[in-house]
């Protein structure tokens, strides 16, 4: 069956302190890896598409990476308005929906 | 600007009425899709459709139902069926594969009473 989890649930982060979020998945052939931010009240943002192991992607404080079997949202120095859900989700060959993670809420104190 | 709008923001229902919500879009995607989303868990999908006149059951379509008359509108109704209807509901759209990224509506969030 067809898995998106992420991890950590919820993380709180000083502002400047650099951290990872992560997202595993599971699917029978990947036809993409999608990074959303949600804001509370707000529909999802995107982010990023990865397509293949090793692709980077990067805006602003921003990077995601993609390997085989998990995809990093790598956060650098981050600011108070970096606060928000991050949500992924994985496009599989066997199906045109997307499999969404539950996402990690994430924290940024002054 | 080209993007997603969903109506009304915020809806309140009393027990055993059906609402509507819209859902247009000016992208001209061709796909669009439903999902609920409640804390806590990640969204989860309702209905979608991939072309005018077809849509297809997601995960959780008991309850709610949707036509695609044009193909710039997919709106959604919440019947009196779906037993436990208070939640965000999101609308998205994209070119009809899992290959490229949804673009997401602002959200509607239903209350019932």
């Amino acid at each position: 069956e067809d898995q998106v989890t992420q991890s950590p649930e919820a993380l709180r982060l000083q502002e400047g302190e650099s951290s990872s979020l992560n997202c595993s998945y599971t699917v029978s052939g990947l036809r993409g890896l999608f990074w959303y931010r949600q804001d509370p009240g707000k529909g999802p943002e995107f982010l990023f598409t990865l397509y293949s192991a090793g692709e980077e992607k990067e805006k602003e404080r921003l990077k995601a990476t993609l390997t085989k079997k998990e995809s990093f949202l790598h956060i650098t120095a981050p600011k108070p308005e970096d606060s928000a859900t991050y949500l992924c989700a994985a496009g599989s060959y066997n199906t045109d929906k997307l499999i969404f993670g539950t996402g990690t809420r994430l924290q940024v104190f002054p | 600007d080209g993007g997603i709008t969903q109506s009304p923001k915020y809806l309140f229902r009393k027990e055993g009425q059906n609402v509507t919500l819209s859902c247009e879009q000016n992208l001209n995607h061709d796909a669009m899709y439903w999902y609920r989303q409640d804390p806590g868990q990640g969204l989860r999908l309702i209905y979608y459709s991939q072309i005018v006149n077809d849509f297809q059951k997601g995960d959780i379509a008991e309850g709610y139902s949707v036509s695609r008359e044009k193909k710039e509108s997919f709106p959604l109704t919440v019947t009196s069926a779906q037993k436990n209807p208070t939640a965000f509901y999101l609308c998205a759209s994209n070119d009809g594969t899992s290959y490229n990224e949804q673009f997401f509506g602002p959200g509607t969030r239903l209350t019932v009473l």
